[in-house]
């Protein structure tokens, strides 16, 4: 079965400072995987997807992720943080086995993200 | 329409009512989501709907709960006899049969029970 792990329910950091969400996944099939992210009483906004093409995947607001099989990895990444980045953010892993299917998304717990001025 | 449309946004219900909570999917979507945010719990799925294939129900916590999707669009999920530990936002998602164009979500509605 799929899971997926957050490491770290909050993370902050400073404004133009590196951010880094670590999500860790386990699938027995080839995983599609995703980031989205929740502002305060909104719902969730899709960051970016990987669907086992390039490896590295842009999303919106400067935001990527790297997919590493060996290490069951997808975190997110963006070079500069800026105060509207504060939000809550969710890796989540599809149970879809193939990729013309549906599934549901199976989340992590989340990491809350501050950002400093 | 161009999003997913949850109704109604907020409902404070009495417990022991019952509660109906709505989605309007994006046209055209196969596949309906049922999720239940709640503090300290994370995201927790609920149902899932396939086209015409039976749901997917193995998400739901008890046989209170249950949903319906009429003609292959809208989504009823319905509470019974609401206890206070079901309060938390219900989020709908809709999307295609494929990983490849991702699942849209609602702004959710958000159910207290007192």
């Amino acid at each position: 079965a799929q899971s997926v792990t957050q490491l770290g329910s909050h993370v902050s950091v400073s404004e133009g400072a590196l951010v880094l969400l670590r999500c860790n996944y386990s699938s027995s099939v080839p995983p599609y995987l995703f980031w989205y992210v929740q502002y305060p009483n909104q719902g969730l906004q899709l960051l970016l997807k990987y669907t086992s093409a390039a490896t590295l995947v842009k999303g919106i607001n400067g935001f990527e992720a790297e997919f590493k099989k060996s290490e069951t990895s997808f975190h997110l990444t963006k070079p500069s943080a800026h105060m509207s980045d504060a939000a809550e953010y969710f890796c989540a892993v599809s149970d879809a086995k193939l990729e013309n299917q549906g599934g549901k998304l199976i989340f992590g717990q989340g990491t809350e993200l501050s950002v400093k001025p | 329409g161009a999003g997913v449309s949850q109704s109604p946004s907020n409902k404070v219900t009495e417990k022991g009512k019952d509660v109906e909570l709505r989605c309007d999917p994006i046209s055209g979507h196969t596949a309906l989501y049922w999720y239940r945010q709640s503090l300290g719990q994370g995201l927790e799925f609920l149902i899932y709907f396939q086209g015409n294939s039976a749901p997917d129900k193995s998400g739901l916590p008890s046989d209170r709960f249950s949903a319906e999707r009429t003609g292959g669009s809208v989504s009823t999920l319905t509470i019974q006899r609401t206890q206070q530990e079901d309060s938390a936002v219900y989020l709908c998602a809709s999307s295609w049969d494929n990983q490849n164009y991702g699942y849209t979500f609602g702004s959710g509605t958000r159910l207290t029970v007192v």
